[in-house]
């Protein structure tokens, strides 16, 4: 079935370090690919999505690009903040095939000052 | 503007007692779901409803029962609580599964089974 990979953590990075955490999926369709973030006590909250092949989503300065010829969503920025601190959730669907969406186990992202 | 509204928030149960999670969106959305989020393996669905009357089984339903009588409401019932359900469930609506696909989450609710 359709699944997601993502890059284990946690990561640590010093303010204003460039980040990327990877992410690679399985899919029979044409899913639709997203990142969601997940904020201490809160729960999830979309940060970007990608409908279809070589779409850029973009939000709050994070990028991602969908990659069909790589399966892949990395999520990208160029300089993080302390703010930035979270864990992050790559995830698919494709909702003509399963009514759901799939996760990744997400990465937790740490940002010092 | 509450969103999705999930309690309680916090529940300590002995194995074999029932209980109910309840959550209610005010966004007027057909699909609702609901998910548990475990260390190391991500959200997995345990139900999900596409409108109210039509419920369907997720990726690990075993121990779990919803139902849908009204369009805001999903509540999630366990009859007979084990230790492997001890973990944070979030309920999650979406105003369309194909045209926007994302999904509005409730805060969570933390569930211990002793």
């Amino acid at each position: 079935g359709d699944s997601v990979t993502q890059m284990e953590g946690p990561v640590t990075l010093s303010e204003e370090a460039c980040l990327t955490i990877n992410c690679t999926y399985t899919a029979t369709g044409y899913p639709s690919l997203f990142w969601y973030v997940q904020y201490p006590g809160e729960g999830l909250q979309l940060l970007l999505k990608a409908t279809k092949a070589d779409d850029k989503g973009s939000n709050k300065g994070f990028e991602a690009t969908y990659r069909k010829e790589t399966t892949s969503f990395h999520l990208e920025k160029g300089s993080v903040q302390v703010s930035d601190s979270a864990v992050y959730f790559c995830a698919l669907s494709d909702w003509y095939n399963n009514n759901d969406m799939r996760f990744g186990a997400g990465t937790r992202l740490t940002v010092k000052p | 503007n509450a969103g999705v509204t999930q309690t309680p928030k916090f529940q300590v149960l002995k194995t074999g007692q029932s209980m109910t999670l309840q959550c209610a969106q005010d966004m007027n959305h057909e699909y609702m779901s609901w998910y548990r989020q475990d260390p190391g393996m991500g959200l997995r669905l345990i139900h999900y409803s596409v409108g109210a009357g039509i419920t369907d089984q997720g990726e690990v339903p075993n121990g779990y029962n919803v139902s849908r009588s009204t369009t805001e409401d999903f509540p999630l019932r366990l009859l007979s609580a084990a230790p492997s359900q001890t973990s944070v469930y979030f309920c999650a609506s979406s105003y369309s599964l194909v045209v926007t696909g994302e999904l509005f989450f409730g805060e969570g609710s933390r569930l211990t089974v002793l």
